[in-house]
C-alpha cells in the first residue's frame, strides 16, 4: 500500500507570494491533518479535515487555509507569505480522526522557504 | 494552552549505553504516543499508551505511562546508531487534536 505522498517536496518563495501545497493520503484514509515543524517551535497542529469537512483548526492566522476532496486528497493554502512561514509542512492521514487515537501516517514533507 | 515539555532537547551517548527520554505536561492527557523522526521523513508512530502506569516494550524500548497520566518517558537499552533521530511525543488532551511535545533529538555515535 503507497504511503502518503506530499508534493512539491521543496519551494522557495518571496514575501508576499501565495503557496499551495498537495497531500495525497493512503488509500482508505478519510483524515488528513496538517502540521508545521520549526526548529523554534517544534510541530504545531495546523488544521484537520473529515470528509471533506474541516474538524479541527489549531492557533494560526486566516492566511492558512486547506480544503479536502471527494477523494479524501487535501491541499493547504498559505497567502501572503512572512518569513516566519518557512518552515516543514507535514501532512498526516488517517482511517478517522486523530483525536479518536486512529493511527496517524505522516509524508516525508514539504520543505517551505521564504525569502 | 496544553504543552508537553520534552528532556533532555538533546542528548549524544555512545553505542551500547542505556538512555531515558522523558514527557511531561502539567495537564492530565488520555493518551499518549511516541513517534521517531529521521531525517527527510515525517514521525513514525512508535507507540500508543492510554492506561495510568502502563509499561510497553518495543524490542529495545520500554515505554511508560505515569500513574497521574500527566507524564510518559521513553527508555532505550544498548543504543545503537539506528536509534538516532527527533523522538517526540504526542497526546491527547481530550479536545481532539494532538499536541506534540519539544522533543528530544538523540544521536549515538558507533
Amino acid at each position: 500500500k503507497a504511503g502518503v505522498t506530499q508534493t512539491p517536496r521543496y519551494l522557495i518563495k518571496t514575501r508576499g507570494q501565495q503557496v499551495t501545497l498537495s497531500c495525497s493520503p493512503i488509500s482508505g484514509h478519510r483524515s488528513v491533518s496538517w502540521y508545521q515543524q520549526t526548529p523554534g517551535q517544534g510541530l504545531q497542529f495546523l488544521f484537520e479535515y473529515f470528509s471533506e469537512t474541516q474538524r479541527n483548526k489549531g492557533n494560526f492566522p486566516g492566511r492558512f487555509s486547506g480544503r479536502q476532496f471527494s477523494n479524501s486528497r487535501s491541499e493547504m493554502n498559505v497567502s501572503t507569505l512572512e518569513l516566519g512561514d518557512s518552515a516543514l509542512y507535514l501532512c498526516a492521514s488517517s482511517l478517522g480522526l486523530a483525536g479518536e487515537r486512529y493511527t496517524q501516517y505522516f509524508g516525508p514533507g514539504t520543505r517551505l522557504t521564504v525569502l | 494552552t496544553q504543552l508537553l515539555e520534552q528532556s533532555p532537547q538533546f542528548l549524544s551517548i555512545q553505542e551500547g549505553e542505556n538512555l531515558t527520554v522523558y514527557c511531561n505536561s502539567s495537564s492530565v492527557f488520555s493518551s499518549l504516543q511516541w513517534y521517531r523522526q529521521e531525517p527527510g521523513e515525517g514521525p513514525v508512530l512508535l507507540v500508543t499508551v492510554v492506561t495510568g502506569g502502563e509499561v510497553k516494550k518495543l524490542k529495545r524500548l520500554t515505554f511508560q505511562f505515569g500513574d497521574a497520566r500527566k507524564d510518559s518517558s521513553l527508555h532505550i537499552t544498548a543504543a545503537q546508531p539506528g536509534d538516532t533521530g527527533l523522538y517526540l511525543c504526542a497526546a491527547n488532551f481530550g479536545n481532539e487534536k494532538l499536541t506534540f511535545g519539544t522533543g528530544t533529538r538523540l544521536t549515538i555515535i558507533p
